[in-house]
């Protein structure tokens, strides 16, 4: 079965510092593994998407997540914080069906504060 | 861009009574999801629904539950008798090709059971 730990619940960081965000999975095949956001009282969106093709993944708003098979982890990072990335970020891991669907398991979230 | 959109975007109810939350995925998508998330919870998955049949469904999809796709536009999700327990925001997502991983969530509707 598959399932997703964050870490960490809370991440608070001065704006144009590093952000890192820890996710760790676990899986019985290779897996896709998926980093989503989520604004207040907006929507889920999707940040970056791994799927194989390569470990380093490169996604919106200059985040970006490397796969490590070895540490089964998949953590996110931006090289500085701006304000707009005051969200709550989800780690999320796609459990497959022969049918050809999938289901999205959602790691319990980190909510990310950003401080002038 | 392509979006998948929710109504409404909050819905107050008696518990007891039925709800049905609407969805319009992107138009050329062919998998279907609703999920749901408890305040302070993760976001937990629903059901699935693929050529107008549920694929999977969660523990937590009952009797109560049913999805539907009444035409070729929304997909909905009925509560037949809603309970307390039911308070909660509702995603819809939708995905493409046969296969294909990546899910677009739409806002959300918020649904709280007085």
């Amino acid at each position: 079965a598959q399932s997703v730990t964050q870490l960490d619940s809370h991440v608070s960081v001065s704006e144009g510092t590093p952000v890192l965000l820890r996710c760790n999975y676990s899986s019985s095949y290779s897996p896709s593994l998926f980093w989503y956001v989520q604004h207040p009282n907006k929507g889920l969106q999707l940040l970056l998407k791994y799927t194989s093709a390569a470990t380093l993944v490169k996604g919106i708003n200059g985040f970006e997540a490397e796969f490590k098979k070895s540490e089964t982890s998949f953590h996110l990072t931006k090289p500085s914080a701006h304000m707009s990335d005051a969200a709550e970020y989800f780690c999320v891991v796609s459990g497959k069906f022969s049918g050809g669907y999938n289901k999205l398991i959602f790691g319990a979230g980190t909510r990310l504060a950003v401080h002038p | 861009e392509p979006e998948v959109t929710q109504t409404p975007s909050h819905q107050v109810t008696q518990m007891g009574q039925e709800v049905i939350l609407r969805c319009v995925p992107i138009s050329n998508h062919l998998y279907f999801y609703w999920y749901r998330q408890i305040l302070g919870q993760k976001v937990e998955f629903l059901v699935s629904f693929y050529n107008n049949e549920i694929s999977e469904k969660s523990e937590i999809f009952d009797d109560q539950f049913s999805v539907e796709r009444p035409d070729g536009s929304n997909f909905t999700l009925k509560i037949r008798s809603t309970k307390l327990e039911d308070s909660a925001m509702y995603f819809c997502a939708s995905s493409g090709d046969r296969g294909s991983d990546t899910q677009y969530f739409g806002p959300g509707t918020r649904l709280t059971v007085l």
